[in-house]
């Protein structure tokens, strides 16, 4: 199946910073999305994005598919932007429904 | 809130037993996805129901089986219960058949004993 790597594995910001989180996947995609879970275990789908950029605020997300990787950008990083950050992805024959998840990039932002 | 219920939060059971885990959509939203979070397997997907209809399938034992009802709502049977099941189930819905985009319930914390 699809692996999905993420990096890096951890990552500690003061409050203000801005931060790129990479997802590199192994197969061509229909299907890539960041979640973000935060610290109370409640996850939140941030984008769906198998291609081309996307932006929420102070988050945006990029993906490359033709280089099979995604970016997740946060920028003037909050405390509240803490926990971990997973991106997934279903192969291009997979139907889009079978994501397979990396194991995630934990976040902690500092005063 | 998501909008999202999962029922109970927590349950602990023994080893061989089985238990239901019950997921109610958002209002509107016809597919239901489960995942298991363990520290050992990381996330999985476990299964999609679209409609009352199986829609798509992934890492799932044999001992699990899921439904959608006619009402909507989502049942996750666990049987034979193993160790390694402990976990946090979730239950996420949204509103196509396609995965573009899911709205999670809290979870629902499994201790097998």
């Amino acid at each position: 199946g699809i692996q999905v790597e993420q990096s890096p594995p951890d990552l500690i910001l003061q409050e203000g910073a801005n931060s790129t989180l990479r997802c590199n996947f192994s197969d061509s995609v229909n299907n890539l999305q960041w979640f973000h879970q935060n610290p109370w275990g409640q996850l939140i789908n941030l984008f769906y994005i198998p291609s081309g950029t996307k932006q929420n605020g102070r988050l945006s997300a990029t993906t490359v598919a033709t280089e099979r990787y995604s970016l997740l950008y946060i920028s003037s990083s909050q405390t509240t932007d803490s926990g971990v950050y997973f991106c997934a992805a279903d192969i291009l024959t997979g139907g889009g429904n079978k994501l397979t998840f990396g194991t995630g990039t934990q976040l902690k932002v500092e005063l | 809130d998501s909008g999202v219920t999962q029922t109970p939060k927590h349950l602990i059971t023994a080893t061989g037993q089985r238990v239901t885990l019950r997921c109610s959509p958002r209002s509107g939203d016809l597919s239901v996805y489960w995942y298991q979070q363990s520290l050992d397997q990381g996330l999985q997907f476990l299964i999609q129901y679209y409609n009352g209809e199986e829609r798509a399938k992934g890492n799932i034992l044999e001992r699990f089986s899921a439904q959608q009802f006619p009402d909507l709502h989502s049942e996750l049977n666990l049987s034979s219960l193993e160790l390694g099941d402990s976990a946090l189930y979730f239950c996420a819905s949204g509103p196509l058949e396609f995965l573009n985009e899911q709205y999670f319930g809290p979870g629902t914390r499994l201790t097998v004993t």
